[in-house]
């Protein structure tokens, strides 16, 4: 079942933080979240697994809260380079992927 | 190559007309996956291929669509009978192993218009 991302989009100026949520209905194993870019290919995150773990890279961060089934994405002193559109795949009981709608992030100057 | 590669990157066809998308996985990916990407939407999953074993064909939406890999090289998703709802991008993404959440590699993706 897909999961469902909010917001479905979200306008920043640079230096701004956001929170992407990432929520679904079913037991979850893991959620990865994936970056794409007006016309590229998505670009992979991170990956995080049952445990209600936090990850981080450079100022984007993420957590997972498995008992929630809810996963959300943190992007702190946003900068323009973040501006794109951001999916979450969440891992459920049959071992496969299946992509939210995505969160159309804008990063203005 | 350093990456996956797809071709080709912009595919116009009539209703009808049968086409083939390519891909080529990241040297040394054991998997490899087709998704379709409908405008504003996100990814949904097609095939899956998973080394030596048979692939995992739950998402083909239709017996139109069909996909082939050779080895752990090539893939060529054929879609026959083109209707305007096939209209979308199609991404290939490969990874190390062969485990569907593994860290997945995208290509570029081909935008396929139907008339």
């Amino acid at each position: 079942q897909q999961p469902v991302q909010s917001p479905q989009a979200v306008i920043l100026r640079e230096g701004e933080d956001a929170v992407i949520n990432c929520s679904s209905s079913k037991a979850l194993y893991s959620v990865h979240w994936y970056r794409q870019k007006h016309g590229e290919a998505p670009i992979f995150l991170m990956i995080l697994l049952k445990g209600g773990e936090q990850k981080g890279h450079d100022k984007i961060s993420a957590s997972f809260n498995e008992k929630k089934q809810q996963s959300s994405l943190y992007l702190t002193a946003s900068q323009l380079s973040y501006s794109g559109t951001y999916f979450c795949g969440t891992e459920g009981s049959n071992y496969k992927l299946t992509f939210g709608k995505g969160t159309l992030l804008t990063v203005n100057p | 190559g350093a990456g996956v590669s797809q071709s080709p990157s912009n595919k116009v066809t009539e209703k009808g007309k049968d086409v083939e998308l390519r891909c080529d996985p990241i040297s040394g990916h054991t998997a490899l996956y087709w998704y379709r990407q409908r405008l504003g939407q996100g990814l949904e999953f097609l095939i899956y291929f998973q080394g030596n074993s048979a692939p995992d064909k739950s998402g083909l939406p239709s017996d139109r669509f069909s996909a082939e890999r050779t080895g752990e090289s090539v893939s060529t998703l054929t879609i026959q009978r083109t209707q305007q709802e096939d209209s979308a991008v199609y991404l290939c993404a490969s990874s190390r192993r062969e485990r569907f959440t593994d860290t997945q590699y995208f290509g570029p993706g081909t935008r396929l218009t139907v008339l």
